[in-house]
């Protein structure tokens, strides 16, 4: 199994460009969240998905958008870059609410 | 508002030299305390769930314990290749699915 898996593992962008994250699982995952990962400030969640054609807002989620069309993919679109969005981004799966995660190896973006 | 926090921020410690992480928590309806290890440059990894007070989970030279208002993550012995940022994170019994994570503590074993 190759887990949880995330496209590209580095970018950067110029200031209101767009651009689609990547992430999938083999897990068979219904639970699939994204985060982003600033000095400081912890992991916070953007939006997550309870399973295909279900996703919601997490702590963070302006600026970014996703679908769930399938179980296995779970992609991260950013509309409109700002330098805020300077992170780096974890893709995670889970088999439920109160069941541990499983992390991708994440996405360095940069935004300049 | 769900409140996790982490002490000591860093710790550098002795090959050997056991010590101890906690995780404190204010949440109302807690369902499970996580804890991850994150090397550089890498995802979070899972080590642990506890579910109830009392509870304790052993792997190699961690153990973690869970009481009403906080958690411990014993490090015994510790080897340089447990150097790592230990996360925890909460999940409450509310109807949204948002797990709270606390900032880490970043440890550093010396050989």
């Amino acid at each position: 199994n190759a887990g949880v898996t995330q496209t590209p593992k580095f970018q950067v962008l110029k200031t209101g460009q767009s651009m689609t994250l990547q992430c999938a699982q083999d897990m068979n995952h219904e639970y699939m969240s994204w985060y982003r990962q600033d000095p400081g400030m912890g992991l916070r969640l953007i939006h997550y998905s309870v399973g295909a054609g279900i996703t919601d807002q997490g702590e963070v989620p302006n600026g970014y958008n996703v679908s769930r069309s399938t179980t296995e993919d779970f992609p991260l679109r950013l509309l409109s870059a700002a330098p805020s969005q300077t992170s780096v981004y974890f893709c995670a799966s889970s088999r439920g609410k109160y069941y541990e995660q499983y992390f991708g190896p994440g996405t360095r973006l940069t935004v300049t | 508002e769900d409140q996790v926090t982490q002490s000591p921020e860093a710790l550098r410690l002795q090959e050997g030299e056991s010590s101890s992480l906690n995780c404190s928590y204010t949440v109302s309806g807690l369902r499970g305390l996580f804890w991850y290890r994150q090397d550089p440059g890498k995802g979070p990894e899972f080590l642990f769930t506890l579910y109830s007070a009392g509870e304790e989970k052993e792997k190699e030279r961690l153990k973690a314990t869970l009481t009403k208002k906080e958690s411990f993550l014993h490090i015994t012995a510790p080897k340089p290749e447990d150097s790592a940022t230990y996360l925890c994170a909460v999940i409450t019994s509310g109807g949204s699915y948002i797990p709270t994570f606390g900032r880490g503590t970043s440890l550093i074993v010396h050989p």
